[in-house]
């Protein structure tokens, strides 16, 4: 069975702070995906980033990067000089290999607040 | 490219009543999932359709719930009849690909129901 965990449920920072997002996941197959979700106030879940298991190498896109370790089973998500509208629910979510039928695992979310 | 279209975006309904969902996916995409959103909560896959046939509904509450995608592109979700424990956001997403977990999931805006 696959499990998610992101242990912080709120975070609250002031503008330009930077903050970090904790994923840590659990699942037995050596093939999977792992996402990152933005879901603000309007309730649509927004895509930012998908990772295979094979490529641990980490992402930087403008603001925000992600850190993917398989030692430690974590894909931790942060972003600089955080913003306004960054204010946002944020879900970590696995996925694995089933062929046709596979479903996103997600965690429970992180509400972020960032205050001007 | 419009993105997965939702009707009604809110919906309040007395227990014991019958209500419907309406989904539109990204035109193209053969995947269409149904997910329950209870608050505080992360996703929970309901249903999933590839083309018009079903691929997965183990989580599906198969005695109140229903979902059909006839013609393989719009879906209704249906619960009849409802209980107070229904009430969450039921969010649709779609994929491109027939199969394969490496798809990506693009989520509608959703539909808040409120039972009372």
């Amino acid at each position: 069975a696959q499990k998610v965990t992101q242990a912080q449920t709120e975070i609250s920072v002031v503008e330009k702070e930077d903050v970090t997002l904790d994923c840590v996941y659990e699942t037995r197959d050596t093939t999977y995906y792992l996402f990152w979700y933005k879901q603000p106030p309007s309730g649509e879940l927004v895509f930012l980033i998908r990772r295979n298991s094979f490529d641990e190498q980490n992402e930087i896109s403008g603001r925000y990067s992600w850190n993917f370790q398989k030692s430690t089973s974590s894909f931790n998500f942060t972003i600089t000089a955080s913003q306004v509208v960054d204010s946002a629910v944020y879900f970590c979510a696995l996925s694995v290999d089933g062929g046709s039928n596979y479903k996103l695992t997600f965690g429970k979310g992180t509400l972020l607040t960032v205050n001007p | 490219e419009a993105g997965v279209a939702q009707s009604p975006r809110y919906k309040i309904i007395e227990k014991r009543q019958s209500v419907a969902f309406w989904c539109n996916p990204i035109s193209g995409h053969a995947t269409l999932y149904w997910y329950q959103q209870i608050l505080g909560q992360g996703p929970k896959l309901l249903i999933q359709f590839q083309n018009n046939g079903v691929v997965d509904d183990s989580q599906l509450p198969k005695d109140r719930f229903s979902a059909e995608r006839l013609k393989g592109v719009d879906s209704t979700l249906k619960i009849q009849p409802a209980k107070l424990e229904d009430s969450a956001v039921y969010l649709c997403a779609s994929s491109l690909r027939l199969s394969g977990a490496l798809d990506t999931q693009y989520f509608g805006p959703g539909t808040r129901l409120t039972v009372l």
